[in-house]
């Protein structure tokens, strides 16, 4: 069975750093597509970052040189650290599994519980 | 401002069909990319629920169907039940951003 954990949220000051881990089961993280999201108090989903099987890594431009994703492939955990955090990165952040579509086209197809990351002061 | 846009609720009742519209620009939806749907129950993590503009994974039910046409694309459930009532939300690429991208999010009331 897939099963995606996330921990490490918490409430940090702004301009502090923090790093968030999903502990994945049931399947090899380095072998896919794996991805944050985040969702604001009250407001939609945000893709934020995506690491692929091969290690190239993207983000999305609020997050660009702030947040850096990675993977542990010997505890098939992957991470995600947050510097230089602002009010504005308060969020819930799950991590999802990509796969692909028939065409090619990337969808995400578990989400763990999400870690809740508040930002202040 | 997401992206792709969708209505930021909609209602339905039992025995009546509901449609939930994505629309995107021709740098998302009408560049051919895929929309994929989501299901957010309250206080709990989303779960797909559409895949590949129609296709429904294993335990989703028939009820829920999806379709794109040009830049929009719909999600239709037909005879909403009160378990569905959520926030469902859409979600394609955009190659001018060059990353994925969700709609705004549409709230669900079943009547």
């Amino acid at each position: 069975e897939v099963q995606l954990v996330e921990s490490g949220g918490g409430l940090v000051q702004p301009g502090g750093s923090l790093r968030l881990s999903c502990a994945a089961s049931g399947f090899t993280v380095n072998n896919n597509y794996m991805s944050w999201v985040r969702q604001a108090p009250g407001k939609g989903l945000e893709w934020v970052s995506i690491i692929y099987s091969g290690g190239d890594t993207y983000y999305a431009d609020s997050v660009k040189v702030k947040f850096t994703i990675s993977r542990d492939n010997s505890k098939n955990t992957l991470y995600l650290q947050m510097n230089s955090l602002r009010v504005e990165d308060t969020a819930v952040y799950y991590c999802a599994r990509a796969r692909r579509d028939v065409n090619n086209q990337y969808f995400f197809d578990y989400w763990g519980q999400g870690t809740l990351v508040t930002v202040s002061s | 401002q997401s992206v792709l846009t969708q209505p930021p609720s909609l209602s339905g009742a039992p025995g009546q069909r509901v449609t939930i519209s994505c629309t995107g620009s021709s740098s998302s939806t009408g560049a051919g990319y895929d929309v994929h749907w989501y299901q957010q129950l309250p206080r709990t993590a989303p779960k797909l629920l559409i895949y590949g503009n129609s296709n429904r994974p294993s335990g989703v039910p028939e009820r829920f169907s999806g379709s794109k046409s040009g830049t929009s694309a719909s999600l239709t459930i037909t005879g909403p039940q009160p378990e569905d009532e959520a926030d469902y939300y859409c979600q394609s690429y955009d190659t001018s951003l060059g990353y994925w991208v969700f709609g705004g999010g549409t709230k669900l009331t079943v009547l």
